[in-house]
């Protein structure tokens, strides 16, 4: 079974300032997608980034990019500029299209979550 | 607007009371999801459904039941509530496999 580990519970960072947040993920498989969600206090999902496998370019979006390491299965998130609308929790996921059978169902496997503070 | 509905969005049962969430999505999706999500533990998958008429066991099925009798819903009843499933409750639709999700926007649920 995959299993997606973030291992900062919390972080914080200067407005304005970069930050990054870590994420590795374990599998056995080739195919397969990434993602980095936001989470503010409203409690609403938020998809930040999606990474394809099969691409070594890092997806960015705006001030937000990532460092896929697929040997390492490493899946790291980076916020430059950093604003007061980014505090939140920030989840890693996994995403294969197949299960063992070959019948997609696609779950969604989360880390546990990285608490962002932003100091103005 | 489009996307996913999810009712009521706060909720606090009695121990062995029974309650039913509903999650619509007008996206025309064929596969849904119901994640649980507590405190160091991110989210859960409950159930799942890969079209009309289909449902399957996520990790952590246990005392939930589901049905999607048509596409855009997909609903997960609590037969007889326990303090253990107190928790924030996501519904979620995908059109394909290799997208993220769309959420709804939670169902805090307490039961005392």
């Amino acid at each position: 079974a995959q299993t997606v580990t973030q291992s900062q519970p919390e972080m914080s960072v200067q407005e304005a300032e970069t930050v990054t947040l870590s994420c590795t993920y374990d599998t056995s498989e080739s195919d397969y997608y990434l993602f980095w969600y936001k989470q503010p206090p409203s409690r609403q999902m938020i998809l930040v980034i999606r990474q394809e496998a099969y691409k070594q370019q890092n997806a960015t979006e705006n001030r937000f990019s990532v460092n896929f390491q697929k040997a390492a299965k490493s899946f790291s998130l980076k916020i430059s500029d950093s604003q007061l609308g980014d505090a939140a929790m920030y989840f890693c996921a996994y995403r294969s299209p197949l299960n063992a059978g070959g019948t997609s169902y696609g779950k969604l496997t989360f880390g546990q979550g990285t608490i962002l503070t932003v100091h103005p | 607007n489009a996307g996913v509905t999810q009712t009521p969005k706060f909720r606090v049962l009695k121990t062995g009371q029974s309650m039913t969430l509903l999650c619509a999505q007008d996206m025309n999706h064929e596969y849904m999801y119901w994640y649980r999500q507590d405190p160091g533990m991110g989210l859960r998958l409950i159930h799942y459904s890969v079209g009309e008429g289909t449902t399957a066991k996520g990790e952590v099925p246990d005392g939930y039941n589901v049905s999607r009798l048509k596409k855009q819903n997909f609903l997960l009843g609590l037969e007889s509530a326990a303090p253990s499933q107190t928790s924030v409750y996501f519904c979620a639709s995908s059109y394909g496999t290799r997208d993220g999700y769309t959420f709804g926007s939670g169902t805090r649920l307490t039961v005392v």
